[in-house]
C-alpha cells in the first residue's frame, strides 16, 4: 500500500531564510511524486511533480525538490522564503490504481519578519 | 479556464439534514474524487470515480454517497449530516495514469454541522 509521511507538522522560518520540508513515501513501484501548496482558504495548487529522469525538479514560485530513491524521500526546498510562502504544504504520491492519490498530513509553514 | 468548480463554498447544516455538494470539471478528465481535509490528517479519500457510471469507496466513505452520470459532474451527498462531518471538502479530477497526470482541485467547500 502506498503511504506518505511528512514528519514536520509545523515549521517557523524567518523571511529570507532557507526552507526545507521533508517527505517520505512508501510505494510498490516507481512513484509519481507531487508537492502541493494550500494558501489560507484556498484550494490546492501544484508546485512541482516528479515522474522520472533528473532527480532534482524545479517548480513554480522558486521551489525545487529532490527525489532520493535510496531514502524514499522527496524533500521540498526554497533558498529564500518570502512572507507569501506562508501556507500549508502537502506531499502526495500517485496516481495508483484507478487514479487515486495518497497525501501526507501536511506541513504548516509560518514566515516571521 | 474553469477547471474544477465546487459549490457551495460554505454551508451550515443541522444534524440530520441532508445535502449535496456539487463538483464539475471541464477538462474531460476520466478520474474524479472527493477528499475531506481535517487538521493534522491531511486529505482523506471519501469516494472516487474512474468514469461515468463507475464509482467506488475510498478511505472514509461512511455517511456519504456519490454517483457519476456524466464525465463532467461528480456530486457528493451527505445522507444525514453529523457533527463528525464538519470538515473542508475538496473535489479533484485527473486524466489518469501517465507522465502528464496530476490532480486538479476545486476551491473547497467548508461544511459545518451543528
Amino acid at each position: 500500500a502506498q503511504s506518505v509521511t511528512q514528519p514536520d507538522i509545523h515549521i517557523t522560518v524567518s523571511e529570507g531564510a532557507s526552507l526545507e520540508l521533508r517527505c517520505n513515501y512508501s510505494y510498490g513501484a516507481t512513484p509519481y511524486l507531487f508537492w502541493y501548496v494550500q494558501s489560507p482558504g484556498q484550494g490546492l495548487q501544484l508546485l512541482l511533480k516528479y515522474f522520472s529522469g533528473d532527480t532534482l525538479v524545479q517548480g513554480i514560485k522558486g521551489f525545487e525538490a529532490e527525489f532520493k530513491r535510496s531514502q524514499s524521500s522527496f524533500n521540498l526546498r526554497k533558498p529564500s522564503v518570502h512572507w507569501s510562502d506562508a501556507a500549508e504544504y502537502f506531499c502526495a504520491v500517485g496516481p495508483g490504481s484507478w487514479g487515486k492519490f495518497q497525501f501526507g498530513a501536511g506541513t504548516q509553514v509560518v514566515v516571521t519578519p | 479556464n474553469a477547471g474544477v468548480t465546487q459549490t457551495p463554498k460554505f454551508q451550515v447544516l443541522k444534524t440530520g439534514q441532508s445535502m449535496t455538494l456539487q463538483c464539475a470539471q471541464d477538462m474531460n478528465h476520466e478520474y474524479m474524487s472527493w477528499y475531506r481535509q481535517d487538521p493534522g490528517m491531511g486529505l482523506r479519500l471519501i469516494h472516487y470515480s474512474v468514469g461515468a457510471g463507475i464509482t467506488d469507496q475510498g478511505e472514509v466513505p461512511n455517511g456519504y454517497n456519490v454517483s457519476r452520470s456524466t464525465t463532467e459532474d461528480f456530486p457528493l451527498r451527505l445522507l444525514s449530516a453529523a457533527p463528525s462531518q464538519t470538515s473542508v471538502y475538496f473535489c479533484a479530477s485527473s486524466s489518469g495514469q501517465g507522465a502528464l497526470t496530476e490532480a486538479f482541485f476545486g476551491q473547497g467547500t467548508r461544511l459545518t454541522v451543528v
